[in-house]
């Protein structure tokens, strides 16, 4: 079975850090981009960061951007985000996700939004 | 970039067809075939329903359509369910960032 599970989240103090995980089961995870996407409270889905295939592209949203680091280890078939700096607006559910259609132009490879496999999330709290 | 922009609500009956519209601009939805549409049932992960425009994913239900003018995408559900009730996300390539639609709440009634 194609599968993602999150792990790693949980309650921590402005400022703190978190490091998420995403264990990759059922396909070949080496040869997909893959994404983090969160989702605050009662609000909708946003974008955080992307990582290609080989770790040659990575691209992070404004609002992560200097504070949060994606990677993965293909030989563990797993995906990794570390939080930093966290804030309160940093509250929600982390969702990782597998790219089926990265765009790619001009020698570099971009997420194509085409997610078709999703974790279950794990909730990142941001006390103040 | 800003968010696609989505109507927050719509609604119809069982066996009618309803269309979501998504909104950007000429720098993502108007440039590139790249606009995804996601369901999301409440407390449950999205669920990718039309990618590339007006693909769908093996196992996704044809009564779910995409389609793409200028700058504006739509998500068209004919045959209304029961089942079809849920939170509906646009999304779309945007260079060096991908961006969602503040979503949608489709109202079966």
């Amino acid at each position: 079975e194609v599968q993602l599970v999150e792990s790693g989240g949980g309650l921590v103090k402005a400022g703190g850090s978190l490091r998420l995980s995403c264990a990759a089961s059922g396909f070949t995870f080496s040869s997909y981009s893959m994404n983090w996407v969160r989702q605050a409270p009662g609000k909708g889905l946003e974008w955080v960061s992307s990582i290609s295939s080989g770790t040659s592209y990575i691209y992070y949203a404004d609002s992560v951007k200097g504070r949060f680091t994606i990677s993965r280890d293909n030989a563990k078939n797993s995906l990794y985000l570390q939080m930093n700096s966290l804030r309160a607006e940093d509250t929600a559910v982390y969702y990782c996700a597998r790219d089926i259609s990265p765009y790619c132009s001009g020698g570099s490879c971009y997420s194509g939004g085409s997610f078709d496999i999703w974790g279950q999330g794990t909730m990142v709290t941001v006390s103040s | 970039q800003s968010a696609l922009t989505q109507p927050a609500s719509v609604s119809g009956s069982p066996g009618q067809s309803i269309t979501i519209s998504c909104t950007g601009t000429s720098s993502d939805v108007g440039s590139y075939n790249l606009v995804s549409w996601f369901q999301q049932h409440p407390g449950k992960a999205p669920k990718l329903m039309i990618y590339e425009v007006n693909k769908r994913p093996s196992g996704v239900s044809d009564r779910f359509s995409g389609s793409k003018s200028g700058n504006t995408a739509s998500l068209t559900i004919s045959g209304l369910q029961a089942e079809d009730e849920a939170d509906y996300y646009c999304c779309s390539y945007a260079g060096t960032n991908t961006i969602f639609g503040g979503g949608t709440k489709l109202t079966v009634l």
